[in-house]
């Protein structure tokens, strides 16, 4: 157990709709990362925030938001869902405070969209 | 872009040592180089990262040449369970930035 929880662990959704995938870093760790896997574009990193504030984007699409509350959790918003939104999306954390860290990755969100 | 190169798979018999190369010719003087695998769509998991120095933890360890230049990733004694795409990923030393992942090595222990 990484100590990352990635709530739903399975959804699935019509195209055209809107999804909230949930992450909850290890307790302590400031930095959120959101990846995305599908099988034929392997993980790629799609936005990061660090204490509630963007850090890093990657590529992201525009129908796609995140946020980091203030106790940390983040959330991952997916709207106008195509059918190639379908995807694993991964949560990591860290501690990110300029130490040489290691990142913890959550189980995932299976998304379908059909 | 990943800036790092890897087979795309390999074989080990299961209690053999497992080799996995990679190479990062244009990685710089702060940058680390970190192994994570991905058992079977579960997340990734960290194994190791070194700077400069060889590295052993109780998962495996890491050589680097002296050059920086590659590193090989051992498994002492490979188990079934060890069979995963094990990525290599060099990474700025601040520790805050994200892990680009490549394609990765398809690592197939077999009985």
């Amino acid at each position: 157990d990484s100590g990352v929880t990635q709530t739903p662990k399975h959804l699935i959704t019509a195209t055209g709709q809107r999804v909230t995938l949930r992450c909850s870093p290890r307790s302590g760790d400031l930095s959120v990362y959101w990846y995305q896997q599908s099988l034929d574009q392997g993980l790629q990193f799609l936005i990061q925030y660090y204490n509630g504030e963007e850090r890093a984007k990657g590529n992201i699409l525009e129908r796609f938001s995140a946020q980091q509350f203030p106790d940390l959790h983040s959330e991952l918003n997916l709207s106008s869902l195509e059918l190639g939104d379908s995807a694993l999306y991964f949560c990591a954390s860290s501690v990110g405070a300029g130490s040489v860290t290691e990142a913890f990755f959550g189980q995932g969100t299976r998304l379908t969209v059909v | 872009d990943a800036k790092t190169t890897q087979p795309p798979s390999m074989d080990c018999a299961e209690g053999r040592a497992a080799n996995l190369p990679c190479n990062h010719s244009t990685i710089s003087g702060n940058e680390y180089v970190y192994w994570y695998r991905q058992i079977h769509s579960q997340g990734p998991q960290y194994i190791i990262h070194g700077l400069k120095n060889n590295e052993t933890n109780e998962m495996a360890s890491l050589i680097i040449t002296e050059d920086r230049k590659s590193s090989t990733l051992i498994l002492p004694h490979a188990t079934l369970r060890d069979t995963a795409v094990y990525y290599c990923i060099v990474r700025l030393y601040s520790g805050n930035t994200p892990l680009v992942f490549g394609k990765g090595t398809r690592l197939s222990v077999i009985a």
